[in-house]
């Protein structure tokens, strides 16, 4: 069955870099479009940033756009999130989910990683 | 990219239904049939009940269905039960980006 685990958080200073990473199994991970998506503590879910299944697109939330970049390596069947100039509103659950081919939603996801942004 | 417009809270009793209202614009939920919904129970990873505005995924129960009209997006719950108390989150795709909706906390009365 599709497994998604999400390791890589921890506490950081502001200004800080971090990188999340998701191990996937269960599936092909070169086939599917992947996404991560964050919750800060108490409120709703946020949509962070996609990469399509080769890697030759990516697109990012306005929040995040120059300071995250998703990347993806197939063979390792693994995902990405690298994190600088991290602020405390970066506080947040990262959730890994997997897209589906030719459609636009999260069909499975991960049981998320904390990161604590604070001095 | 604004989030989408739920209420806070909706409540019902046992076997009764509930509507949970999700409203965007014509660049998102207006633009596209991709609205998926979510429940999260406390503590939990967001599970997948509706996709494609009205699809269900295998497992979801019938109870659940969705609909749209315009720039707003339904999900109603027919024959309510004490386990579908959790959160709902609407989300749609936008062209190069997608866009939750603030989430809507369900109470089974």
């Amino acid at each position: 069955q599709v497994q998604l685990v999400e390791s890589g958080g921890g506490v950081v200073q502001p200004g800080g870099s971090l990188r999340l990473s998701c191990a996937a199994s269960g599936f092909t991970l070169s086939v599917y479009g992947m996404h991560w998506v964050r919750q800060a503590p108490g409120k709703g879910l946020e949509w962070v940033a996609f990469i399509r299944y080769d890697g030759s697109t990516k697109y990012y939330a306005d929040s995040v756009k120059g300071r995250f970049t998703i990347s993806r390596d197939n063979p390792k069947n693994t995902l990405y999130l690298q994190m600088n100039s991290l602020r405390a509103e970066d506080t947040a659950v990262y959730y890994c989910a997997k897209g589906v081919t030719s459609h636009f939603y999260f069909q499975h996801w991960g049981q998320g990683t904390l990161v604590t942004v604070s001095s | 990219q604004s989030a989408l417009t739920q209420p806070r809270s909706v409540s019902g009793s046992p076997g009764q239904s509930v509507t949970i209202s999700c409203t965007g614009t014509s660049s998102d939920v207006g633009g596209y049939n991709y609205v998926s919904w979510y429940q999260q129970h406390p503590g939990k990873a967001p599970k997948l009940m509706i996709y494609d505005v009205n699809e269900r995924p295998s497992g979801v129960p019938d109870r659940f269905s969705g609909s749209k009209s315009g720039n707003t997006a339904s999900l109603t719950i027919s024959g309510l039960q004490a386990d579908d108390e959790a959160d709902y989150y609407c989300c749609s795709y936008a062209g190069t980006y997608w866009v939750f909706g603030g989430g809507t906390k369900l109470t089974v009365l």
